[in-house]
């Protein structure tokens, strides 16, 4: 499997503020995906992004809010734009990788608060 | 809407035990489903998947079994082990499209 890595692992954050978060993998993927895990909600996707195009976005997710960039086939951000504390939440990159496409391996995660 | 339900947020089992975690969906076109494992700290890790032409996946411990008609699949631990705490998640997609997870379920393993 791939070996994904996010920075920061954790922040915490001032109302009307942007945090970046970066994710990269050890290996070239197509596709790379940002989930959003709210607390005690499930896993949601925010939008897939493939290198060289842009990214696509889930209903109640908008590119103003998220801006994704996937400049190449190992590294992508998302940036949360204008934070509110209704954007506390665990902020997760994946993959699919290999030759199952079936299955999408996840970073470690960051966890995001905002006051 | 939740396409994919797991019910109960918490279980706790004895050592040695089985331990059966459930999960419900609603989309009958999905052909794929997973179940993740999570430790606090870090990402889900994949730990086994079954497609929808078959009822049952075996991987050691690990077994997921897959009900279509009822619409619904439960993994299996035996024997349960101290380190199988964790979150577990199901996940189901219809090839091509995306993931759809459920909120998850703490499993305790009392030692």
């Amino acid at each position: 499997s791939a070996v994904i890595s996010q920075k920061p692992s954790r922040d915490i954050c001032q109302r009307g503020t942007s945090l970046t978060i970066q994710c990269q993998v050890d290996s070239q993927v197509t596709m790379m995906f940002w989930y959003r895990q709210q607390p005690g909600q499930s896993l949601t996707l925010i939008a897939t992004a493939n290198q060289g195009s842009e990214a696509t976005y889930e209903s109640g997710f908008v590119i103003d809010k998220f801006p994704i960039s996937r400049p190449n086939l190992t590294f992508s951000t998302l940036t949360v734009s204008n934070m509110s504390p209704e954007d506390s939440s665990i902020y997760l990159c994946s993959v699919e990788f290999g030759t199952s496409i079936e299955t999408q391996y996840f970073g470690p995660g960051t966890r995001l608060l905002v006051l | 809407d939740q396409q994919v339900k797991q019910n109960s947020p918490s279980l706790s089992v004895q050592e040695g035990r089985i331990s059966i975690l459930n999960c419900d969906y609603t989309n009958s076109m999905f052909d794929y489903f997973l179940w993740y494992k999570k430790y606090p700290a870090e990402g889900p890790t994949f730990l086994i998947s079954i497609s929808s032409i078959k009822d049952k996946n075996e991987d050691g411990r690990f077994t997921v079994f897959l009900n279509k008609s009822a619409k619904h699949l439960s993994l299996h631990i035996v024997p349960s082990q101290p380190g199988d705490s964790a979150v577990y998640f199901c996940a189901a997609r219809r090839t091509g499209n995306q993931f759809y997870f459920g909120t998850g379920t703490s499993l305790t393993v009392i030692p």
